[in-house]
């Protein structure tokens, strides 16, 4: 079946240093791929989304490009700030026609000023 | 901007009561999810809901699991018999398309 697997936390970062969340997953056809960020007492954003190969997704500085031939869709931030700090959730939808999505178990980030 | 509720936020049940966790989905939106997190794992899949009946489910939604839609805008997860092991954040999800996932802040459950 589908599964996502993500780096272990805490990160624990600087403000402005680079950020990196590895995310490689295992499924059959063509999934599309999510990044989804939970905040301190609240649900899951999405963050941003790419639907098929080569495809980046980005939005608010954050940045994932699918990558079919390594399986993986790593999440990056040239500079991060303090407000980032959550937990960051790698999700698949669709691999094998479900359109659950399929997590992988979080990394919480944490950035220090 | 439109989001998803739920309450309550937080409920506490002995084991083998019943619990009704209620969500108030994005208004225009069709599809419908329970999504849930055992605490330090990964947030599993439970059910999927549309046209008013379960379109997909999950091996951890038996039958102590529930859904319902009882009006045009609250969807609930009622658990019959509640275990150690349904203590859980539980999450709300809505979806116009069944594309994009808007998710609510969740349901924190204990079970004594």
């Amino acid at each position: 079946g589908d599964s996502v697997t993500q780096m272990e936390g805490p990160v624990t970062l600087s403000e402005e240093a680079f950020l990196t969340i590895n995310c490689t997953y295992t499924a059959t056809g063509y999934p599309s791929l999510f990044w989804y960020v939970q905040y301190p007492g609240e649900g899951l954003q999405l963050l941003l989304k790419a639907t098929k190969a080569d495809d980046k997704g980005s939005n608010k500085g954050f940045e994932a490009t699918y990558r079919k031939e390594t399986t993986s869709f790593h999440l990056e931030k040239g500079s991060v700030q303090v407000s980032d700090s959550a937990v960051y959730f790698c999700a698949l939808q669709g691999g094998t026609g479900r359109r659950a999505l399929t997590f992988g178990s979080g990394t919480r980030l944490q950035v220090q000023p | 901007e439109p989001e998803v509720t739920q309450t309550p936020s937080h409920q506490v049940t002995q084991m083998g009561q019943e619990v009704i966790l209620r969500c108030v989905p994005i208004s225009n939106h069709l599809y419908f999810y329970w999504y849930r997190q055992i605490l330090g794992q990964k947030v599993e899949f439970l059910v999927s809901f549309y046209n008013n009946e379960i379109s997909e489910k999950s091996e951890i939604f038996d039958d102590q699991f529930s859904v319902e839609r009882p009006d045009g805008s609250n969807f609930t997860l009622k658990i019959r018999s509640t275990k150690l092991e349904d203590s859980a954040m539980y999450f709300c999800a809505s979806s116009e398309r069944a594309d994009l996932l808007y998710f609510g802040p969740g349901t924190r459950l204990l079970v004594l």
